[in-house]
């Protein structure tokens, strides 16, 4: 199976400014990378998905960067709110997903 | 559609009693897993299915046992339960097809054994 590793486990950003998650990967074979956010208390939910042969990826303001060279993917939330506090795992797609310990997004009001 | 759904949402066991924990999803989904997650720490796989007929070991599979009782539901029992097994667990299925996997989870069950 992928593993995952996340480069920093928790992350304080100002309400309103973006908010950079970072994830790295040690096995380059999956066709996808899923994007999860679990909040407090709940199972992990999709958030948007990227394909490998793509580099960009935009939904409701969130964007997805792939970088197949360094094996690094990016989450970037925009206009970070109150609500985006939760914990964000990045997961390669396979039929076995070693998920990482994920990132702790929290918000200063 | 309920989705994945689990029970029960809290047990408390005694070291060495034994349980089992339902898991049961109406997507038609092939692929089922159970995952643990402790406080601060990410999800470790404990076992999955990639289809029906078909169980495998993850990260964690120490002390546990599944069953993929047919397609919509995968159990994970606890034959004799230890205090280091204290956790949330979590099931997941995904329709994993053509490589594509978007894990659907259910809403936890959260354990403690004494």
């Amino acid at each position: 199976g992928e593993s995952v590793g996340l480069h920093l486990p928790t992350l304080s950003v100002q309400e309103g400014d973006n908010s950079i998650i970072n994830c790295a990967y040690s096995n380059s074979a999956s066709d996808y990378f899923i994007w999860y956010k679990q909040e407090s208390g709940k199972g992990p939910q999709f958030i948007i998905d990227i394909r490998s042969n793509m580099d960009k990826r935009q939904g409701q303001r969130v964007t997805v960067l792939l970088n197949k060279t360094v094996k690094h993917l990016s989450l970037q939330i925009a206009a970070t709110q109150p609500g985006d506090s939760a914990v964000y795992f990045c997961a390669p797609s396979a039929s076995k997903i070693i998920f990482g310990s994920g990132t702790r997004l929290s918000i200063r009001p | 559609n309920a989705g994945v759904t689990q029970t029960p949402k809290f047990q408390v066991l005694k070291t060495g009693q034994s349980m089992t924990l339902q898991c049961a999803q109406d997507m038609n989904h092939n692929s089922m897993y159970w995952y643990r997650q402790d406080p601060g720490m990410g999800l470790r796989l404990i076992y999955y299915s990639a289809s029906e007929g078909t169980t495998d070991k993850g990260e964690v599979p120490n002390g546990y046992n599944v069953s993929r009782l047919n397609k919509r539901e995968f159990s994970l029992r606890l034959e004799s339960a230890a205090p280091s097994q204290t956790s949330v667990y979590f099931c997941a299925s995904a329709l994993l097809a053509d490589s594509y996997n978007e894990q659907f989870f259910g809403p936890g069950t959260r354990l403690t054994v004494l």
